[in-house]
């Protein structure tokens, strides 16, 4: 079954660390591999996706995600945390039957404390 | 966000109540989807809509009957549903190339609650 694990419920991480935010995939063929931010009451805001090609790719707001084939994973990461990157953050993977889909995974919190 | 729009941002129904959720996306896109969001869960597929075609209903129950007048605007037709409907309902748009990257961009959303 194609899927998407963020194992961590929320990250709780000092401004200015580092952070990591895991999520891996089961799926079939190559992935499509996406996140998104949630900020509270708002939809989805795209921040970044694996097509192909460099496994780091770089997205908005100092964000970026290392694709690893064989862990079958997509950490999002980001060198120096900000209190405004507070938010819940959204993995998924395209997958292509008669139509296009996204699996999301269930989200991970992620706190950034002053 | 002034992509997707979302109508209303906030809605109260009760379960007899017949009301509609209003999406539209300026990005010129070809492909839109209604999501659902409930806590702790992942966001659940309800429609898909390509070229004004509906091309995916997730076994979405009969109360939820979606809408695509043309390629800009969706609607979702609520009506007698049940508290465990209240949500975060979401609209999304892509340009709709089959097999291809494309992102989908996302509306603020409808918070809806069902009394």
């Amino acid at each position: 079954a194609q899927s998407v694990a963020q194992p961590e419920d929320q990250v709780n991480v000092a401004e200015g660390n580092p952070l990591t935010v895991k999520c891996t995939y089961s799926v079939s063929g190559n992935p499509y591999l996406f996140w998104y931010v949630q900020y509270p009451n708002r939809g989805l805001q795209f921040l970044l996706k694996y097509i192909t090609g460099d496994n780091l790719v770089k997205g908005s707001y100092g964000f970026e995600a290392e694709f690893n084939k064989s862990q079958t994973s997509f950490h999002l990461k980001k060198p120096s945390a900000l209190v405004s990157d507070s938010a819940l953050y959204v993995c998924a993977v395209r997958v292509y039957y008669n139509t296009d889909k996204l699996i999301f995974g269930t989200g991970t919190r992620l706190q950034v404390f002053p | 966000e002034t992509g997707v729009t979302q109508t209303p941002r906030h809605l109260v129904m009760g379960m007899t109540n017949k009301k509609s959720l209003k999406c539209e996306q300026h990005l010129g896109h070809n492909a839109m989807y209604w999501y659902k969001q409930s806590a702790k869960k992942p966001l659940e597929l309800m429609f898909v809509y390509s070229l004004e075609e509906r091309v995916e209903n997730n076994s979405v129950p009969s109360r939820f009957s979606p809408e695509c007048p043309n390629s800009s605007h969706l609607f979702l037709h609520l009506h007698t549903l049940q508290p465990e409907d209240s949500a975060l309902y979401l609209c999304a748009s892509s340009q709709g190339r089959r097999g291809g990257p494309d992102t989908q961009y996302f509306g603020p959303g409808t918070r809806l609650t069902v009394l």
